[in-house]
C-alpha cells in the first residue's frame, strides 16, 4: 500500500461549481498534513495546512479524519484560477506526497 | 525573504554520464529535502536531511545518487552514472522544523534533467 494516495481525477467542472477530493495515509502516526497547488512545469507552493479541527480559507476547505486516515479538500465557487493539480502531503518523521489530483475548471 | 535556490535550472546530459544539482535552502531552515518528479507523477522523496544528518534515504538508488549537506546549509545531489529513467523533474524545499511535527515545506523552482 502507498504511504499517500490521492483521488487522481481528473475533475473537470465548471465555474461556480464546488468541488471535492480526498487523500489517504496509511501511517496512523501521521502528525501533520498539507494541501499543495501545483501549476503546470511550475514548483508546488503551500495552500494551506491541515489542522486537526479542520480550516477554512476563503473557498478553500481542509478536513481532516484521523480515524479514517484522510484528508479532503473542497473548493467552492470554482474560478478558472482554480486549475491545477493538488498533492497531498503526509508527515510523519518523512514528507510524503501524493501523486495529484488534476482539477481542470471549465467557463 | 529569499526563497530555495537551485541551480543549474535545466541541465542535459548523455547516458552514463554524471551530473551535480546544487540547492541553498532558506535560511535558518534545519531541514532539507530532496525530491524527484517524474512527468504525470507526484514528488518523490528521494532524501530528507535535518540540519546536516540524514533523516531518511530510502528511496533513494545508492548505486548511483548520492547528496551531502555540508555544514548543514547547502546541498549538493548528484547521480553518477545517469540513466535514461532519471530524466526527471529535481526539487529541493526546507522547512523550519521537521521531525513528527514538521511545519510546511517550501519549494525551489527545481533542476529539469534530461537524459539522452
Amino acid at each position: 500500500r502507498k504511504e499517500v494516495e490521492q483521488d487522481p481525477g481528473p475533475f473537470n467542472v465548471p465555474e461556480g461549481a464546488t468541488v471535492a477530493f480526498n487523500c489517504t495515509y496509511s501511517n496512523s502516526a501521521s502528525q501533520s498534513f498539507f494541501w499543495y497547488r501545483q501549476d503546470c512545469r511550475k514548483e508546488p507552493k503551500l495552500l494551506m495546512s491541515v489542522y486537526s479541527s479542520g480550516n477554512e480559507d476563503g473557498r478553500f476547505t481542509a478536513q481532516l479524519n484521523r480515524a479514517s486516515q484522510y484528508i479532503s479538500l473542497l473548493i467552492r465557487d470554482s474560478k478558472l484560477s482554480d486549475s491545477a493539480t493538488y498533492l497531498c502531503a503526509v508527515n510523519d518523521y518523512k514528507l510524503s506526497f501524493g501523486a495529484g489530483t488534476t482539477v481542470t475548471v471549465r467557463a | 525573504e529569499a526563497g530555495v535556490a537551485q541551480s543549474p535550472r535545466y541541465k542535459i546530459i548523455e547516458k552514463r554520464q554524471s551530473v551535480a544539482f546544487w540547492c541553498n535552502p532558506i535560511s535558518g531552515h534545519a531541514t532539507l529535502y530532496w525530491y524527484q518528479q517524474i512527468l504525470g507523477q507526484g514528488p518523490k522523496l528521494l532524501i530528507q536531511f535535518q540540519n546536516n544528518g540524514v533523516v531518511d534515504d530510502s528511496q533513494l538508488p545508492k548505486d548511483r545518487f548520492s547528496a551531502e549537506r555540508l555544514k548543514g546549509v547547502d546541498s549538493t545531489l548528484k547521480i553518477q552514472p545517469a540513466k535514461l529513467e532519471d530524466s526527471a523533474v529535481y526539487l529541493c524545499a526546507s522547512s523550519p522544523q521537521g521531525g513528527a511535527t514538521a511545519t510546511e515545506a517550501f519549494f525551489g523552482q527545481g533542476t529539469r534533467l534530461t537524459v539522452v
